[in-house]
C-alpha cells in the first residue's frame, strides 16, 4: 500500500510569489492534515481537512490556505511568500474520520526554500 | 494549551545497548493520546509507538516500549538492542480530545547509534 505522497519534494520560490503543494493520502484515508517544520519553531500544525471541509486550524496567517478534493487529495497554498516560510511542509493522513484519537501517518514532506 | 518537553537534545548509544529518551507533557485534559515518532535523515516522520492515556499498561512494539507515568505526566521511550537504523530524531507528541487530531510535538531528541 502506498504511503502519503507529497509533490513536489523540493522547490525554490522568490519572496512575494505563491506556492501550491500537493498531497495524496494513503488509500482509504479520509483525513489530511498539514504541518510546518522549521529549525526555530519546530513542528507546528497548520490545518486538517476531512470530507472536503477544514475542521481544525492552527495559528497561521491567512496567507496559508488549503483544500481537499472529493478523492481526499489535498493541496496547500501559501501566498505572498516570505523568507520565514522556508520550511519542510509535512502532509499526514489518517484512516478514521473521528474528531480525535486517529493515528497520523506522515509523508516525506516538501522542502520549500524562499529566496 | 498543552506543552510537550523533551529535555535531551542529543543522545548517543552503542549498538546493541539500551537507551531511554525522556518526554514530559503538561495538560489539563483527561482524555488524550501520546505518540513517539522518529524522523531519519530522509525526514519522513515514522510512527514508533502510541499510548492511550486511559490504559495503564505500557505500550510495546518489538524493541520499543514506553514508560507511561500519568500522574507525573511523563512518557519515556526505551529502545532495546539498539541498531544503526535507529539513528534519527525522535519526537514525542500529544493529542488531546479538545484539540481534535492536532498533534503537539516536543523539540525532539537526536539519537545516534554508534557501531
Amino acid at each position: 500500500k502506498a504511503g502519503v505522497t507529497q509533490t513536489p519534494r523540493y522547490l525554490i520560490k522568490t519572496r512575494g510569489q505563491q506556492v501550491t503543494l500537493s498531497c495524496s493520502p494513503i488509500s482509504g484515508h479520509r483525513s489530511v492534515s498539514w504541518y510546518q517544520q522549521t529549525p526555530g519553531q519546530g513542528l507546528q500544525f497548520l490545518f486538517e481537512y476531512f470530507s472536503e471541509t477544514q475542521r481544525n486550524k492552527g495559528n497561521f496567517p491567512g496567507r496559508f490556505s488549503g483544500r481537499q478534493f472529493s478523492n481526499s487529495r489535498s493541496e496547500m497554498n501559501v501566498s505572498t511568500l516570505e523568507l520565514g516560510d522556508s520550511a519542510l511542509y509535512l502532509c499526514a493522513s489518517s484512516l478514521w474520520g473521528h474528531w480525535w484519537g486517529n493515528t497520523i501517518y506522515f509523508g516525506e514532506g516538501s522542502w520549500l526554500t524562499v529566496v | 494549551a498543552q506543552t510537550v518537553t523533551q529535555s535531551q537534545p542529543e543522545m548517543s548509544v552503542q549498538e546493541a545497548e539500551t537507551v531511554t529518551l525522556s518526554c514530559t507533557y503538561d495538560t489539563s485534559e483527561s482524555n488524550y493520546y501520546l505518540f513517539w515518532y522518529k524522523q531519519p535523515p530522509s525526514r519522513q516522520m515514522i510512527l514508533v509507538i502510541r499510548q492511550e492515556a486511559y490504559k495503564q499498561q505500557n505500550a510495546t512494539e518489538n524493541r520499543f516500549s514506553v514508560n507511561f507515568q500519568k500522574a507525573a505526566k511523563s512518557f519515556s521511550l526505551k529502545i532495546s538492542d539498539s541498531q544503526l537504523g535507529d539513528t534519527a530524531m525522535y519526537f514525542c507528541a500529544f493529542m488531546g480530545e479538545t484539540s481534535g487530531s492536532r498533534l503537539t510535538f516536543g523539540e525532539g531528541t537526536q539519537l545516534t547509534v554508534n557501531p
